[in-house]
């Protein structure tokens, strides 16, 4: 099955510096890679999401990057903010099969 | 109506008791999900329902039993729990099962097994 690693585990980055945080995935059938954000007490929220045809897809100040050859996908955040704080897991799948979530990275944003 | 709603937020309960958690999306969406978890770990798949039928089930307990009443409503019977199904379980939805689609979530509810 799908396996997906995610690093770092945590990040710590001053207010209005950018952040990234990469995953790399096992499966090369897989074509489909969300991002969510966590806060505490809250449910996962879908923040942006590649497809396998794209290389790379930008939304404001979040973006995500997608190496299909290396299979391995970044998300970047820019001007950090501190209500970017909270816990962000990548996820992988092939179609709408089931996700496989990668560890998670608490992102905290110093002011 | 763009949310998943869950209720109860919260859920205390014996070993011996039986109770129900509720999911509830508007959104016209055919696939539903539950998810279990743990404290700062991703969350983990336990079934899958499609036009409100059982497609996939990953090898949970029986003390978790779940149905799908409608199109709109997902619920997970509880019975016989043990400590450490202590966790937060989450309900998702997603537009059906062809091809892509996004996943979206609710709030979860918090559940303590005493």
């Amino acid at each position: 099955g799908e396996n997906v690693e995610q690093h770092p585990s945590t990040l710590s980055v001053q207010e209005g510096d950018s952040a990234v945080i990469k995953c790399t995935y096992s499966d090369s059938a897989s074509n489909y890679f969300p991002w969510y954000k966590q806060e505490l007490g809250k449910g996962p929220q879908l923040i942006i999401d590649i497809r396998s045809n794209v290389g790379e897809k930008k939304d404001q100040r979040i973006a995500v990057t997608l190496n299909k050859t290396a299979k391995h996908f970044s998300l970047h955040i820019t001007e950090t903010q501190p209500e970017d704080s909270a816990v962000y897991f990548c996820a992988a799948s092939f179609g709408n099969e089931k996700l496989t979530f990668g560890t998670g990275t608490r992102l905290t944003i110093i002011p | 109506d763009t949310e998943v709603t869950q209720t109860p937020k919260h859920l205390v309960m014996g070993m011996t008791n039986k109770k129900s958690l509720k999911c509830e999306q508007h959104m016209g969406h055919r696939a539903m999900y539950w998810y279990k978890q743990k404290a700062k770990k991703p969350p983990e798949l336990m079934f899958v329902y499609s036009y409100e039928k059982l497609s996939i089930n990953e090898s949970v307990p029986s003390r978790f039993s779940p149905e799908c009443p409608n199109s709109s409503l997902l619920n997970l019977h509880l019975h016989a729990l043990q400590p450490e199904d202590s966790a937060l379980y989450l309900c998702a939805s997603s537009q059906d099962r062809i091809g892509i689609r996004e996943q979206f979530f609710g709030p979860g509810t918090r559940l303590t097994v005493l």
